[in-house]
């Protein structure tokens, strides 16, 4: 079955500068990549998501590159505030003939101070 | 639309007792899912259904039960709670077409 490893748990930066998370996947045949942001005693929320055709996504000041090669990817946020501090979630799904459940990565803290 | 929505959103059991854990969705979705999350770590998934009367068992079911009889509803049951149990749990939906999951608010269970 699927394993989703993800990198760093914690993470601490300086309003302004950037954050990058990085998760690694098994299953070749996942195809679907999202990323949650879970701040304290919310529920997860999806910010954005890619699929194994694209090899990078845009939106605002987060993205999410894919390298499918590598079966790894990563969500990068720039010009960070303090309202992006909480727990962000990768996870990883086959989507299509052969539907998989999300499973999903340890999550990351991130920490950002003004 | 509400999206998801979870009842209670806090419980307190006495170890052996039993509750069920109610989940709604009102966006027709097929698939509804149950995970749980417990402190630094991730989320992890109990029992998950694929449509009404279809419902399978997820990474960590033991201890838990559900039903499917209608598309909207969802309940996840314990039968003899356990310290072990004491989590956060997270109800979510989805359909064929979006690949990505509507969660509901939670209900933060405490066994003692």
């Amino acid at each position: 079955g699927e394993n989703v490893e993800q990198h760093p748990s914690t993470l601490s930066v300086q309003e302004g500068d950037s954050a990058v998370i990085k998760c690694t996947y098994s299953d070749s045949a996942s195809n679907y990549f999202p990323w949650y942001k879970q701040e304290l005693g919310k529920r997860p929320q999806l910010i954005i998501d890619i699929r194994s055709n694209v090899g990078e996504k845009k939106d605002q000041r987060i993205a999410v590159t894919l390298n499918k090669t590598a079966k790894h990817f990563s969500l990068h946020i720039t010009e960070t505030q303090p309202e992006d501090s909480a727990v962000y979630f990768c996870a990883a799904r086959r989507t299509g003939g052969s539907q998989g459940n999300l499973i999903f990565g340890k999550g990351t803290k991130l920490s950002v101070k003004p | 639309n509400a999206g998801v929505t979870q009842t209670p959103k806090f419980r307190i059991l006495k170890i052996g007792q039993s509750m069920t854990l109610q989940c709604a969705q009102d966006m027709n979705h097929n698939y509804m899912y149950w995970y749980r999350q417990d402190p630094g770590m991730g989320l992890k998934l109990i029992y998950y259904s694929v449509g009404a009367g279809i419902t399978d068992k997820g990474e960590v079911p033991n201890g838990y039960n559900v039903s499917r009889s209608t598309t909207e509803d969802f309940p996840l049951r314990l039968e003899l709670a356990a310290p072990s149990q004491t989590s956060v749990y997270f109800c979510a939906s989805s359909d064929t077409r979006s690949a990505g999951y509507t969660f509901g608010s939670g209900t933060r269970l405490t066994v003692v």
